[in-house]
């Protein structure tokens, strides 16, 4: 089974600029997550979604947003990009009532 | 916040058991103890969980302290492809991960 995948792998993007990040969840995966790991720290959570509504947001600007569609993919979307946005950005899947979250490889964003 | 306190690194040789240690001396009756661990490049993997007793999967051991305000990851033979950070996190149901900074754990060959 194939499992949680993002897109792009790596992109890059100028100041000012605005992003879209992508992640399919594991089939049969209703809730899907959002986090940036910025180089040399943990995960922090962004968004959590799950069918379609969001269920949690971190501290982050509402530069920040996020939808999720009815297939239960999702996107992760950054306007006004600023240096300090440069991250991976990972996402993960859960099956309802599970305690497991699983993370997609990532998206390592530079923002220039 | 992260809830939990753990040593920012460990060492251990190839081969041999690795216990990594976790306080978590807030804990509430209905935290659940999870483990994740980050290979380099990658997102973070699932390990175990457990809530009050010990607990066996195929990828490592979970042992809780009997006031549970402590628990011990451990790895039963560990290999080069053990090498990661490892993140010890207090979860309810359909909470949202708070990943503290975690245990570098060095496997030396």
């Amino acid at each position: 089974d194939a499992g949680v995948t993002q897109s792009p792998t790596h992109l890059i993007k100028t100041r000012g600029q605005h992003v879209t990040l992508r992640c399919s969840p594991i089939s049969g995966h209703k809730s899907v997550s959002w986090y940036q790991q910025v180089l040399g720290q943990g995960p922090q959570f962004i968004f959590q979604y799950y069918e379609k509504e969001e269920r949690g947001r971190g501290n982050f600007p509402d530069r920040f947003s996020a939808r999720q569609f009815p297939n239960y993919s999702s996107e992760l979307n950054v306007n006004a990009l600023l240096l300090g946005d440069s991250a991976l950005y990972l996402c993960a899947s859960t099956s309802t009532g599970s305690h497991e979250q699983y993370f997609g490889p990532g998206t390592r964003l530079t923002v220039t | 916040d992260a809830k939990t306190t753990q040593p920012n690194s460990m060492e251990s040789n190839e081969e041999e058991p690795v216990h990594l240690p976790c306080n978590h001396s807030t804990i509430s009756g209905t935290d659940y103890i999870h483990w994740y661990r980050q290979l380099p490049s990658q997102g973070p993997e699932y390990v175990i969980h457990g809530l009050t007793s010990n607990v066996n999967n195929r990828m490592a051991s979970l042992a809780i302290a009997e006031d549970r305000k402590s628990s011990t990851l451990i790895l039963h033979r560990a290999t080069l492809r053990d090498a990661a950070v490892y993140y010890c996190i207090l979860l309810n149901r359909d909470d949202k991960i708070i990943f503290g900074k975690g245990t570098r754990l060095h496997i030396l060959p």
